[in-house]
């Protein structure tokens, strides 16, 4: 089951920041907060993960708040073919290994 | 070259049919899987398999049973086909190794888009 809730849609200016928020309330000290989106038709496409720290990398930024129960994603520079669905997963673990579930996720929407 | 490949990229079949979807991966990992995401846009893990093995095999009848042959495809059959079963199938892979407490980000296939008349 899904652990973390998000706005169901969301739209941004092209050009502009992009900031898409999660809640993960119930998370645990030792799970990590991931992003992925789908862009339409398209298989899910990671993005970043981060479990306490910031992290940055070529796609996206990961803000997640000191007492870990919420996050944010940030595009800096949103453009049209960043629209999707982002969806924010905290991992479950099974046997061992991980199994992401997913959410129901943002939908975002760049606008021209 | 296409990382997760996945064929058909559409099938369409009659109630009670038996089909195959297959699923190939080039990226050298040794963990594959199995989603279903259904008309509601809900993407769930169906199956899991690492090295040959199955390690994730959620609540999915037992009409539908994934042969791993080797570790770069993961096949998934589907047996007496029902008009529930009507989905878009993401095959996906990573790489867990023996590190399965860290993270490993999943590449996904593009899909199969199931439909059953």
């Amino acid at each position: 089951d899904a652990k973390t809730t998000q706005p169901p849609s969301m739209d941004c200016a092209e050009g502009r920041a992009a900031n898409l928020p999660c809640n993960h309330s119930t998370i645990s000290g030792n799970e990590y907060v991931y992003w992925y989106r789908q862009i339409h038709s398209q298989g899910p496409q990671y993005i970043i993960h981060g479990l306490k720290n910031n992290e940055t990398n070529e796609m996206a930024s990961l803000i997640i708040t000191e007492d870990r129960k919420s996050s944010t994603l940030i595009l800096p520079h949103a453009t049209l073919r960043d629209t999707a669905v982002y969806y924010c997963i905290v991992r479950v673990d099974s046997g061992g290994y991980q199994k992401v579930t997913f959410g129901t996720g943002t939908k975002l929407q760049v606008i021209p | 070259d296409t990382a997760v490949s996945q064929t058909p990229k559409y099938l369409v079949t009659q109630m009670g049919n038996d089909k195959s979807i297959k699923c190939e991966q080039n990226l050298g990992h040794d963990t594959m899987y199995w989603y279903k995401q259904d008309s509601k846009k809900f993407l769930k893990i169906m199956f899991s398999y690492n090295n040959k093995e199955l390690i994730i095999n959620e609540t999915v009848p037992n009409r539908f049973s994934p042969k791993s042959p080797d570790k770069a495809h993961l096949n998934l059959h589907i047996n007496s086909l029902e008009l529930g079963d009507s989905a878009v199938y993401f095959c996906a892979s990573s790489q867990v190794g023996s590190r399965r407490s860290s993270y490993n980000e999943q590449f996904f296939g593009p899909g199969t888009r199931l439909t059953v008349l």
